[in-house]
Formats: C-alpha cells, structure tokens, sequence
C-alpha cells in the first residue's frame, strides 16, 4: 500500500466551477502537508502549506486537513483556465523527507 | 530573485552510458534535493544535502547514482551506467526551511 494515495485524474472542468482535490494517507505520524502545482515541462510550485489539522485559506484556494480520517483536501474556487494543471498532494512527519502523491491532472475548459 | 537553475533541459542516451546532471540552487539555501519523476508519478526524493553534508540518500541507487555539492552551492548528479528505467524528469530543489522547496524546471532524461 502507498503511504500517500492521489487519484490520477484526469479532471475536466467548466471556468468558473469549484475544484476539489484529495489526498489519503496511512502514516499517522506526517504533520506537515503541503499542495504543489506543476504545469507541464515545469517544475512544482508550492501552493499551499499547512501543519496538522484545519484549514487554511490562500485568494481562490483553501486547503483543509482532517488528520483523524488522515485525508487532506484542496478547493479552487472560480476556477480559470489558468489553473489547469497537475495538482501534487506531499507530506512529511518533522524530520522526514516529503513523500508526494502521484499527482491529479486538471483541464479547466474555457 | 533567480531560481533554481539546472542543466541540460533535455538528455537522450543508450543503455550503460553515462550522464551528469547540474544544479544550481537559489542563493542562501542551505538545503539541496534532487528527486526523479518517472511519467505519471509524484517525484521521489534521491538524496539531500545540508551545506556540503549528506542528510538523506537512503533512495539513491548507490551502485549507479552518486551526487556531489561543491562547495555548498553547486550540485551535480551522474549516473553510470544507464538503465532504460532512468528515464524520468530528474528535479532539483532548494530551500530555505524544510516545508518551503522551491524546484528547478528539470532534466528530462531518455535512455534508449
């Protein structure tokens, strides 16, 4: 079992709609986690970090953690073609390197 | 401020030849990652260096990779010999603070 589970996509989605993206893990111990946004033939950009549980907002983008379902989620509201994207779910305990999901491809279609 | 800045962008090779990788981070981070992402996957991290010192190379490929940073700035990657499987986007990283990685734009590497 991968200790970080992301589904693959592919998204597709209208401008303008509410993207919801997740994550499930298994190791218990991770405390830090973090959204990564990687265009094609680019490398990831950091979006969004947040340590243990809530929710943090960031303009059009929230991310939120439930570490007792140990699943973390990521909102794009008002979603624009310019979001189109492979978003990258990552975590890490505090000493730990960071272990990444395999990425969710999304097209926000015009 | 300047990036993280690698070279070649792009490298075809054959099977057992050799190939190096350049790294240079954003000025001031201690800390240096290089990852591979295989097509489809998230990256994974190969080893990472603190200054000049080893922190983490428990994924590395010992018997084929092996990676240098000199001076504490500069970094560079080679594998050798080459196996079809090495065929992947190999990123480098720097950072600042162990949450905060900020990534160069990649070596796509194609082994034939």
């Amino acid at each position: 079992q991968k200790e970080v589970e992301q589904d693959p996509g592919p998204l597709s989605v209208p401008e303008g709609a509410i993207v919801s993206l997740n994550c499930t893990y298994s190791n218990s111990a991770f405390q830090y986690f973090m959204w990564y946004r990687q265009y094609s033939r680019k490398g990831p950009e950091l979006l969004m970090y947040t340590y243990s549980s809530g929710n943090k907002e960031d303009g059009r983008f929230t991310a939120q953690v439930d570490k007792s379902s140990k699943y973390i989620s990521l909102f794009i509201r008002d979603s624009q073609p310019s979001d189109s994207a492979t978003y990258l779910c990552a975590m890490r305990t505090s000493g730990s390197r960071l272990t990444f999901g395999e990425g969710t491809q999304l097209t926000v279609n015009p | 401020e300047a990036g993280v800045a690698q070279s070649p962008r792009y490298k075809i090779i054959e099977k057992r030849q050799s190939v190096a990788f350049w790294c240079n981070p954003i000025s001031g981070h201690a800390t240096l990652y290089w990852y591979q992402q295989i097509l489809g996957q998230g990256p994974k991290l190969l080893i990472q260096f603190q200054n000049n010192g080893v922190v983490d190379d428990s994924q590395l490929p010992k018997d084929r990779f092996s990676a240098e940073r000199l001076k504490g700035v500069d970094s560079t990657l080679k594998i050798q010999p080459a196996k079809l499987e090495d065929s992947a986007v190999y990123l480098c990283a720097s950072s600042p603070r162990p949450y905060e990685q900020y990534f160069g734009p990649g070596t796509r590497l194609t082994v034939t």
